[in-house]
């Protein structure tokens, strides 16, 4: 079974602080994706990597960035915390030869 | 025009009856489908996938494709309580992207 991991369920930060969603995959997975989920909204994607080092802009990019140093690990970093940012993150792996997402259990981050 | 519409729900159906679910895409060059399902605080879980026109069964589950129309559904056959749930919808646009609906809740009334 594919097992994607999420280092926090839930997480709480202040506005302005740096926070750091990692996101694991145990699968050699080429590409990695991170979303947000909010009500009324589905699941729109922040940025994808189909390569260590490499990513691609998302539909929704902005006060967010990457970084994929290893094949397995995506990290998703907000710079400066907003309110705005208060959502559901989720990470999801895929192979270079199939379609279908796995997701990771989310991380909640509320941001005060 | 979003790209992928769903009704929003919820839908409501008794134990043991059917369920379907729509979706449309604007995409016209959209090659593969897919269904989630979400639970309640819980993660998207993919329930099944169709690439080709036509019918797709796996269980109680049938997708169903028509690019024609594009438009996909999904039948949950012989409702459960545990099939209520958010059922998402997906279209593969380019590259290894998907683009989600907003989903529809499902809830089976026992």
């Amino acid at each position: 079974d594919v097992k994607v991991t999420q280092s926090s369920r839930y997480l709480v930060k202040r506005t302005g602080e740096k926070v750091f969603l990692e996101c694991v995959q145990d699968m050699d997975h080429e590409n990695m994706f991170w979303y947000r989920q909010d009500p009324g909204l589905g699941l729109r994607l922040i940025y994808f990597s189909y390569d260590v080092k490499m990513k691609e802009k998302g539909d929704i990019p902005e006060g967010y960035s990457v970084s994929r140093e290893k094949k397995e690990r995506f990290s998703l970093i907000l710079e400066s915390a907003s309110t705005n940012q208060t959502s559901m993150y989720l990470c999801a792996s895929t192979n270079h030869q199939g379609y279908e997402q796995y997701f990771g259990p989310g991380t909640r981050l509320t941001v005060t | 025009q979003k790209e992928v519409e769903q009704n929003s729900g919820p839908l409501s159906v008794p134990e043991g009856a059917i369920a379907s679910l729509n979706c449309t895409y604007s995409d016209r060059g959209s090659q593969s489908f897919f269904w989630y399902r979400q639970y309640s605080g819980k993660s998207p879980e993919l329930i099944m996938f169709i690439y080709s026109n036509g019918d797709k069964e796996d269980g109680r589950f049938t997708a169903q494709l028509n690019k024609a129309s594009q438009y996909v559904s999904l039948l949950i056959r012989d409702s459960q309580p545990s099939d209520s749930a958010t059922y998402l919808c997906a279209v593969n646009a380019n590259d290894y992207k998907l683009s989600f609906g907003a989903g529809t809740t499902v809830t089976v009334r026992a």
